[in-house]
């Protein structure tokens, strides 16, 4: 079975510092795997995935993740943090199949604080 | 819109009731899910659609949940005879149809269900 672990709660980070928000996760076979960012009453919105090739992932407001393997983990990561980042903060994975959907299984979810 | 859809945005409702949850996707994406999502949780698996079918709904919790897609576009979840328990957002997403399941879901802002 899929699943997702998230093992921070709440990440606290200066403004202009670098942020990292750990994920990892357990899957057969090779997964495919999601950052999603929530803001307050509103719906997630999509910040990147990792489907194959480089495992440096770059996605949108200069987010990027690193797929590695060997430790199943996926940490999303931005050199510079903005205060307009702070939102909570899901990983998710889906194990690949053929037939053209099938669930993402969501993390408990981070709470990003980026304090000015 | 381009987005997707849910309506209404709030619900409030008396234990015992029954409630229908309506959703309606991007146009053109095949995939409708349904999560659950409670305070302070990521989002919990509930069913999902290809077209009018429902491929995968192992996350109903029990048999008070049913949901439909009837011409392969809206979709509703119906909820009998409400539970406290039952308060959460209920979220939906779409995705299109993509070659091995490597397309991300787009979410709703969600519903609000609270079971008084």
């Amino acid at each position: 079975a899929q699943s997702v672990a998230q093992p921070e709660d709440q990440v606290n980070v200066a403004e202009g510092n670098p942020l990292t928000v750990k994920c990892t996760y357990s899957v057969s076979g090779n997964p495919y795997l999601f950052w999603y960012v929530q803001y307050p009453n509103r719906g997630l919105q999509f910040l990147l995935k990792y489907i194959t090739g480089d495992n440096l992932v770059k996605g949108s407001y200069g987010f990027e993740a690193e797929f590695n393997k060997s430790q199943t983990s996926f940490h999303l990561k931005k050199p510079s943090a903005l205060v307009s980042d702070s939102a909570l903060y899901f990983c998710a994975v889906r194990a690949p199949i053929y037939n053209q959907g099938g669930k993402l299984i969501f993390g408990q979810g981070t709470e990003l604080s980026v304090k000015p | 819109g381009a987005g997707v859809s849910q309506t209404p945005s709030n619900k409030v409702t008396e234990k015992g009731k029954y409630v229908e949850l309506r959703c309606d996707p991007i146009s053109g994406h095949t995939a409708l899910y349904w999560y659950r999502q409670s305070l302070g949780q990521g989002p919990e698996f509930l069913i999902y659609f290809q077209g009018t079918g429902a491929a995968d709904d192992s996350g109903l919790p029990n048999d008070r949940f049913f949901a439909v897609r009837p011409e392969g576009s809206v979709s509703t979840l119906k909820i009998q005879r409400t539970e406290r328990g039952d308060s959460a957002v209920y979220l939906c997403a779409s995705s299109p149809l993509t070659s091995g399941g490597t397309g991300e879901l787009f979410f709703g802002e969600g519903s609000r269900l609270t079971v008084l």
